[in-house]
């Protein structure tokens, strides 16, 4: 069973910090790894996504691939309160990809 | 704007009674998924296709079948629906296998 775990949450952060969501994958097989938004009775929103191993950025959002640890992470700088939300992670191949149940993160004020 | 749009937003049906759930897309893309959705979980694959293509997840029931009738258009269709299949059902396309998927706005079906 190949499988994308995250964890659940809530992560709670102050407006303008980092907020840093992880997940790991099963499949090593996987090559392209997504970062959905998910608003709670919304569909799901592309945010970023990445291929190669190190770093992406794009604006506030900044990706991490680490296909030897098996691992993906999604930073966001300057959170703000419309940042709250579960993030979902999600890897795949060349058939599918699967999602992982996602990370509700919270924005202080 | 391009993008994929699924009707209705919300569905009630009745448990027994067939209902179809329809999506479109703008943004030519050659596949099309249907995912099924349910609170607090993960989007689970029901079937995609690629172009024409039918690819079935194991675990889906026979209960839930598909047509994708040109490259424009897919439906789900729910032949007796039960209660546990009361959830969002959300329809993605992508450019090809392995690429971001775009997804619709998502049916909330509710089954009485």
């Amino acid at each position: 069973q190949k499988e994308v775990e995250q964890n659940s949450g809530p992560l709670s952060v102050p407006e303008g910090a980092i907020a840093s969501l992880n997940c790991t994958y099963s499949d090593r097989g996987s090559q392209s790894f997504f970062w959905y938004r998910q608003y709670s009775g919304k569909s799901p929103e592309l945010i970023m996504f990445i291929y190669s191993n190190g770093d992406k950025e794009d604006g506030r959002f900044t990706a991490q691939l680490n296909k030897a640890s098996q691992y993906v992470s999604l930073l966001i700088r300057d959170s703000q309160p419309s940042d709250s939300a579960t993030y979902l992670c999600a890897s795949g191949g060349y058939q599918k990809v699967t999602f992982g149940t996602g990370t509700k993160l919270q924005v202080i004020p | 704007d391009a993008m994929v749009i699924q009707n209705p937003r919300y569905q009630v049906t009745q448990f027994g009674k067939p209902v179809t759930l329809s999506c479109s897309q703008t943004l030519n893309h050659n596949v099309m998924y249907w995912y099924q959705q349910k609170s607090s979980q993960a989007p689970k694959l029901l079937f995609h296709y690629y172009d024409k293509d039918f690819n079935n997840e194991a675990d889906t029931p026979d209960n839930f079948q598909s047509r994708r009738p040109n490259t424009s258009f897919c439906f789900l269709d729910i032949r007796s629906p039960g209660l546990g299949d009361a959830a969002m059902y959300l329809c993605a396309t992508s450019s090809g296998p392995g690429q971001p998927q775009h997804f619709g706005d998502g049916t909330r079906l509710s089954i009485l």
